[in-house]
């Protein structure tokens, strides 16, 4: 168990629906990261925030948003899915900027498979 | 643009010897690099990682290299086990997209790595 918990795990749904991902940090970690894995391709940055405000974006759709709460879990909304949206969906936390020694390392969750029919 | 590549999507090798997997990477601003491993069904876990100041950093049996001048990384895993059979993500930090709330990573496609008993 890495700290990071992803729900559900798997998640079908059909074309035009919309769905939540949600995501709890390891227990210190002010940042959360959320990530798209598509078939064969590699991890692709979808958006940041620390301490519940947007710090980054990357590219993320416009069908696509996010949040992060006072109690640090954070959602990804996803809606109007299209068949090309099937992935896995990781968020991943970190405590901050931890300087070059500290490693700069994320905690992944283990990611919620989203099936688009 | 992919700013950090994996070249080979798979390599196979035999128990006991070297294994060696690749990254090339074209921003020269990124300042620190590291290795996840994924597992099936879970998230990516921190492996090695180097700052762009070292060409060589070492733990147990995994040792990253860094060419810069060549912008390119590499893993070396002695002696491979089967237990190392594995995706591995190579990733990347740009300082000039980082803030202090932690580092933006920046992915490669992964190498499905196989050590055959």
């Amino acid at each position: 168990d890495s700290g990071v918990t992803q729900t559900p795990k798997h998640l079908i749904t059909a074309t035009g629906q919309r769905v939540t991902l949600r995501c709890s940090p390891r227990s210190g970690d002010l940042s959360v990261y959320w990530y798209q894995q598509s078939l064969d391709q590699g991890l692709q940055f979808l958006i940041q925030y620390y301490n519940g405000e947007e710090r980054a974006k990357g590219n993320i759709l416009e069908r696509f948003s996010a949040q992060q709460f006072p109690d640090l879990h954070s959602e990804l909304n996803l809606s109007s899915l299209e068949l090309g949206d099937s992935a896995l969906y990781f968020c991943a936390s970190s405590v901050g900027r931890t300087g070059i020694e500290g490693g700069y390392g994320y905690t992944f969750g283990s990611g919620t498979r989203l099936t688009v029919v | 643009d992919q700013q950090v590549k994996q070249n080979s999507p798979s390599l196979s090798v035999q128990e006991g010897r070297i294994s060696i997997l690749n990254c090339d990477y074209t921003n020269s601003m990124f300042d620190y690099f590291l290795w996840y491993k994924k597992y099936p069904a879970e998230g990516p876990t921190f492996l090695i990682s180097i700052s762009s100041i070292k060409d060589k950093n070492e733990d147990g049996r995994f040792t990253v290299f860094l060419n810069k001048s060549a912008k390119h990384l590499s893993l070396h895993i002695v002696p491979s086990q089967p237990g190392d059979s594995a995706v591995y993500f190579c990733a990347a930090s740009d300082p000039f997209v980082n803030n202090n709330a932690g580092n933006m990573l920046t992915f490669g496609g992964g190498t499905r790595l196989m050590v055959k008993p």
